[in-house]
C-alpha cells in the first residue's frame, strides 16, 4: 500500500495566488481529514470527510480556505486567495472510519511569498 | 482551546534511559491516541487506548490513562537514538464523531 499520498510536497507562491493541494487517501478508507502545521498554532484540523460528504469544518479559517472530496479516492485543498499568513505544512489524513487510528500522508510544506 | 496538553515541552536524555511523556485534557473522551513526528514528516500512529482501558503496551511503548485525572502518559523504555522526534497526544472526544484534537507535542532528543 502507497500510504497517502499528497502533491505537490513543496508550494512556493505569491500572495494572492490560487493555491490547490491535492491529497489520495489509502484505498477503502472513508474518512480523510485535512490539517494545518505551524511553529505558533502547532496541529490544527482544517476539515474532516466521511464518505466523502464533509462532516465538521469549523476548522477552516476562512472563506478563502475551500475543500472538496468528489470522490472516495481524491480530495483537493484551495486557498484563493493565498496570504503570508498561510504559510505552513498542510497534512492530508484518512482513516478506516469510527474511531480508528490516522494515517498521515507527507504533508505540502507551503510558502506564500 | 487545544484538548490536550503535553508536558514537557521538550526532553533530552541518554540512550538506554526512560522517557517519560504526559498529557492532560478537558473533556470526556472515547479514546486517546499516541502519535510521532520525525522532523519535516508526517505523523505516524504509536498506540490508542480506550476510554475504558487503564494500560496499554506494544514494544517498549506503555500507555497509561486515568479518565479520573483526564490524563495519560506515554513511556518509552530503553530510549535510542532513533527515538528522536517530537510525541503528540490526540483526544477523540464524547460526541463529536471521531475528530482528534491533537496536542503541542514534545520534543524528544535521545543523545547516543
Amino acid at each position: 500500500d502507497a500510504g497517502v499520498i499528497q502533491s505537490p510536497r513543496h508550494e512556493v507562491t505569491e500572495m494572492g495566488q490560487e493555491v490547490t493541494l491535492r491529497c489520495k487517501p489509502i484505498s477503502g478508507h472513508n474518512s480523510l481529514f485535512w490539517y494545518r502545521q505551524t511553529m505558533m498554532r502547532g496541529l490544527e484540523l482544517l476539515i474532516y470527510f466521511n464518505n466523502n460528504v464533509p462532516i465538521d469544518d469549523s476548522g477552516m479559517p476562512e472563506d478563502r480556505f475551500s475543500a472538496k472530496m468528489p470522490n472516495a479516492s481524491f480530495s483537493t485543498l484551495k486557498i484563493q486567495p493565498s496570504e503570508p499568513r498561510d504559510s505552513a505544512v498542510y497534512f492530508c489524513a484518512s482513516g478506516a472510519g469510527g474511531r480508528d487510528e490516522q494515517f498521515f500522508g507527507p504533508g505540502t510544506r507551503l510558502t506564500v511569498l | 482551546s487545544q484538548q490536550g496538553e503535553e508536558d514537557p515541552q521538550a526532553l533530552s536524555i541518554q540512550e538506554g534511559e526512560n522517557a517519560t511523556m504526559n498529557c492532560s485534557y478537558k473533556t470526556s473522551i472515547n479514546n486517546l491516541q499516541w502519535y510521532r513526528q520525525n522532523s519535516g514528516r508526517g505523523l505516524v500512529h504509536l498506540i490508542l487506548i480506550r476510554s475504558n482501558e487503564r494500560e496499554k503496551h506494544s514494544g517498549r511503548l506503555r500507555v497509561t490513562l486515568d479518565t479520573s485525572k483526564k490524563s495519560s502518559s506515554l513511556l518509552i523504555t530503553a530510549s535510542r537514538a532513533a527515538d528522536t522526534a517530537s510525541y503528540f497526544c490526540a483526544t477523540d472526544r464524547a460526541g463529536q464523531g471521531g475528530k482528534l484534537i491533537f496536542g503541542q507535542g514534545t520534543e524528544l532528543s535521545v543523545k547516543p
